[in-house]
């Protein structure tokens, strides 16, 4: 069974632009949650996504959104990029709904804000 | 708020030898403890998840505890190897049903030297 992909891996922008990350998750996994890694804040939370529903949020400004498509697959969109969202965002597929089901994570896509 | 501490935050032992690694959290009302491993600019990798049930999980060489009454995870790897090498996340999942948050620790780095 395939793992979770992301796309792309590498993302170059400047400030002021936007981007929009994919996630495809596992097959049959229907809960696809994003995650922010940088050196400084370690590992936070942005927003799980079940049944194409935003069900939790974690404490990121509204440029951060997502959407979840009928055959799962997710979209991370940032907007007005700045500096500080420079790192790499990860997403991780459960077969249900809750972060208290065992979280499978993708490789990242590492974004780099110039 | 919960918090997720991981000490030491990097580790040198030779190869062969058996270690410990030691996670704590703040709040003892989790579903559950998983931990991670994540090598160099790499996505996460699931080693072991203890639900809040359970005292302890085994997987091959690695052995992983919970006691939830003090706070306290431990990851035991037995007969260290130099694939071992990478940066060991716990994470804790907690919070009211919709609004359960994954906190994670900041990792030890974990280094096996030939």
């Amino acid at each position: 069974k395939a793992g979770v992909t992301q796309t792309p891996r590498y993302l170059i922008k400047t400030r002021g632009q936007q981007v929009t990350l994919s996630c495809s998750p596992i097959s049959g996994h229907r809960s696809v949650s994003w995650y922010q890694q940088t050196p400084g804040q370690g590992l936070q939370f942005l927003f799980e996504y079940f049944s194409e529903t935003q069900r939790n949020k974690g404490n990121f400004p509204g440029r951060f959104s997502g959407r979840q498509f009928s055959n799962s697959r997710s979209e991370m969109n940032v907007s007005t990029l700045e500096l500080g969202d420079s790192a790499l965002y990860l997403c991780a597929s459960s077969p249900r709904q809750g972060l208290s089901n065992e979280q499978f994570f993708g490789p990242g896509t590492r974004l780099t804000v110039l | 708020k919960q918090e997720v501490t991981q000490i030491p935050a990097a580790l040198s032992v030779p190869e062969g030898e058996n270690l410990v690694l030691n996670c704590s959290f703040t709040d003892s009302a989790i579903y559950n403890l998983q931990w991670f491993r994540q090598d160099p600019g790499k996505g996460l990798t699931s080693l072991l998840l203890i639900q809040s049930s359970q005292r302890e999980q085994t997987s091959g060489r690695l052995n992983a505890s919970l006691d939830k009454s003090s706070g306290r995870s431990t990851l035991y790897i037995a007969a260290s190897q130099p694939g071992d090498s990478a940066t060991y996340l716990c994470a804790v999942m907690s919070g009211n049903f919709g609004n359960e948050k994954l906190t994670f620790g900041t990792g030890t780095r974990l280094t096996i030297i030939p």
